[in-house]
């Protein structure tokens, strides 16, 4: 159980476009997302949080108008790199907070998506 | 071992050896720290998870360890297997929402 998809996994486009990353929680309702940045051979880097119905809190120097993020319901959220450049080319990972039905916390991660700007 | 630049902490071991990982974590009002192992092109896996009140916990072949006075975490992997090569970080929580931070990670070889 605590299941958390991401799609796409890997994604190439070209300089300028726009790519949206979808985050499902898909066996239990995800009050919060965190959505992190990867750098090949570094650690993971918290990007922003974001919780259900209201706007997401970004992290001290990432771009708020350049990662949007969405979390429409309590199942998924999206982040759209805006313009993206070849310096945004990452893994982009999230994971989601929330209950089960047993009542017990989950905070799982999903698979990640490699995002790759031409 | 230390982090120089960007590169990766290494600890390279022989297979069925026990291995044991450090971190030193930031916050010494974080008061949940967990393991996860992250192997190549994937998310992280959850591994175990300790809380601020205890200073050693047990898993299935995993310990972890945690000096509050020196803000170090340790986990050790008992009878190491090939299976367990991959990058291990240690993340601290220090707040209510699991907002987690996560420490420069350590790549484990294991050879066989």
């Amino acid at each position: 159980g605590a299941v958390v998809s991401q799609h796409p996994s890997w994604v190439i486009c070209k300089s300028g476009t726009s790519v949206k990353i979808e985050c499902r929680s898909l066996d239990f309702q995800a009050t919060t997302m965190f959505w992190y940045r990867q750098f090949p051979k570094q650690s993971l880097m918290l990007m922003a949080t974001s919780n259900e119905g209201s706007k997401a809190t970004y992290e001290q120097g990432v771009e708020k108008d350049k990662f949007l993020i969405n979390h429409a319901s309590l199942t998924l959220s999206t982040l759209t790199v805006t313009s993206a450049h070849p310096e945004d080319s990452s893994f982009y990972i999230c994971s989601a907070m929330g209950a089960k039905i047993s009542g017990a916390n989950v905070l799982t991660f999903g698979a990640g998506s490699r995002l790759t700007v031409l | 071992g230390e982090s120089v630049g960007l590169h990766l902490p290494t600890l390279s071991v022989q297979e069925g050896d026990n291995s044991i990982i450090n971190c030193a974590y930031s916050n010494s009002a974080s008061d949940y720290f967990i393991w996860y192992k992250q192997e190549s092109g994937k998310g992280p896996q959850f591994i175990i998870d300790i809380r601020s009140n205890m200073d050693k916990r047990q898993g299935q072949r995993v310990t972890v360890l945690l000096n509050k006075t020196v803000k170090h975490l340790s986990l050790q992997i008992a009878a190491t297997q090939p299976g367990d090569s991959a990058v291990y970080f240690c993340a601290e929580k220090g707040g209510s929402n699991y907002k987690l931070t996560f420490g420069k990670g350590t790549l484990l070889t294991v050879n066989p």
